[in-house]
């Protein structure tokens, strides 16, 4: 597809089951970042994949959180044994990295994400 | 399908300007607007808007918006090269489900 699309839309859990959530980004984009948005404000960042390098995992809240992402394309959250206070929508973009450029950051729909 | 259009695509300006940013939605159940300014990784919040005609403001910056026109505005007065970002519009529907824009590039030249 032409944007980035993340699935599935909706997750309803109960508390201390795993969930996986997953990113497939703008096909060519090496920058790939993972947010979670709470209550209608402001994002939260997660953690940030740029080509090979190692990701920026310094946003990620606990050890319960992990990412990976494969062959440098699609991504996958996996949050472990789930909190109540982990539902929220978490959002995906992705963007080209350009040497001198700010590049705009495109924004998947998001997964909502509910723990019972 | 939500959709959200911003306008114009990418801005330059001279310090001291004024410039208007426009953010155009489409949105079932529309519940805020929010604006973000991205400068390195994580786009940062500028402000929510949920009523009509009722401006935000922070210093420089301000916002408004129209229900029932369903655009928006940012403003930015006496610009400064620290304003040089993209500025990202976003529409959370009744679910809180974010729709974002495609940004305005704007650049301050000093």
């Amino acid at each position: 597809g032409a944007g980035v699309s993340q699935s599935p839309s909706n997750k309803v859990t109960e508390k201390g089951k795993d969930v996986e959530l997953r990113c497939d980004p703008i096909s060519g984009h090496t920058a790939l970042y993972w947010y979670r948005q709470s209550l209608g404000q402001g994002l939260e960042f997660l953690i940030y994949f740029q080509g090979n390098s190692a990701p920026d995992k310094s946003g990620l809240p606990s050890d319960r959180f992990s990412a990976e992402r494969t062959g440098g394309s699609v991504s996958t959250l996996t949050i472990q044994r789930t909190q109540q206070e982990d539902s929220a929508v978490y959002l995906c973009a992705s963007s080209l990295v350009r040497p001198l450029g700010l590049d705009t950051q495109y924004f998947g729909p998001g997964t909502r994400l509910t723990v019972l | 399908e939500d959709k959200v259009v911003q306008s114009p695509l990418s801005l330059v300006v001279h310090e001291g300007d004024t410039v208007t940013l426009n953010c155009s939605y489409e949105v079932t159940n529309f519940r805020s607007l929010l604006w973000y300014k991205q400068e390195k990784k994580a786009p940062t919040f500028l402000f929510m808007l949920t009523s009509s005609g009722i401006e935000k403001k922070s210093g420089r910056l301000s916002s408004i918006l129209d229900k029932k026109e369903l655009f928006s505005i940012l403003n930015i007065t006496a610009t400064q090269t620290g304003d040089s970002a993209i500025y990202l519009c976003a529409v959370a529907n009744a679910g809180n489900m974010l729709t974002f824009g495609g940004g305005t590039r704007l650049m301050v030249k000093p």
